[in-house]
């Protein structure tokens, strides 16, 4: 799987929108971009997924860069509830996902 | 849709005993299962991955002996962790995916701690 790169903290006031940013420079042609997050003590939660083309849905927008070395994961109007710990995950198919350390974002109001 | 429930969502046992944590998927059946442990302020670490009907598939360095894994149907996977000792207390997370989706819906974590 391709290594990926998050920065380590983030904070965004309420209200604004939340641009987390992950490199991802070793990923093969067909592997995805995943992003989940975790609230404390409680289990990851999915929140999108996409290949090539930019995606959106009811949480998030996802913003994948042409030559795919990048992504960017857009809450467009953050709140206090979505202060968490975001992972950007590479992977392929059904493989395994493997946890990096993500970043903690901290939403502000 | 896509429920994952995890029972119980904490428990407190002796040193020496064995706990069983469940995982179900609610509303989809789930041919494969995964389980997780987190460390305070680390990250997840999987721990093994389940097939229905088949013997786990297990991580390097998991005891395959100690974090017995039963994946019986296609809605319940159990992990029962055996002689707990102090230093498997934890944060224990499953997942599970829908058959023919790669997406992982995880449950909401059973907080172990081994007195």
């Amino acid at each position: 799987d391709a290594k990926t790169t998050q920065p380590t903290s983030m904070d965004c006031a309420e209200g604004r929108a939340a641009n987390l940013p992950c490199n991802h420079s070793t990923i093969s042609g067909n592997e995805y971009v995943y992003w989940y997050r975790q609230i404390h003590s409680q289990g990851p939660q999915y929140i999108i997924h996409g290949l090539k083309n930019n995606e959106t849905n009811e949480m998030a927008s996802l913003i994948i860069t042409e030559d795919r070395k990048s992504s960017t994961l857009i809450l467009p109007h953050a709140t206090l509830r979505d202060t968490a710990v975001y992972y950007c995950i590479a992977l392929q198919g059904a493989q395994k996902l493997v946890f990096g350390q993500g970043t903690r974002l901290t939403i502000n109001p | 849709g896509a429920v994952v429930s995890q029972h119980p969502s904490w428990v407190i046992c002796k040193s020496g005993t064995s706990v069983k944590i469940e995982c179900r998927s609610l509303d989809f059946q789930a041919t494969t299962m995964f389980w997780y442990r987190q460390f305070p302020k680390q990250s997840l670490m999987l721990m093994a991955t389940s097939n229905e009907g088949s013997k786990a598939t297990y991580e390097q360095g998991v005891e395959k002996d100690k974090f017995l894994i039963n994946h019986a149907s296609l809605t319940l996977s159990t992990l029962t962790v055996t002689s707990a000792h102090p230093e498997d207390s934890s944060f224990y997370i499953c997942s599970a995916s829908p058959w023919e989706e790669y997406e992982q819906y995880f449950g909401p974590g059973t907080r172990l701690t081994v007195t």
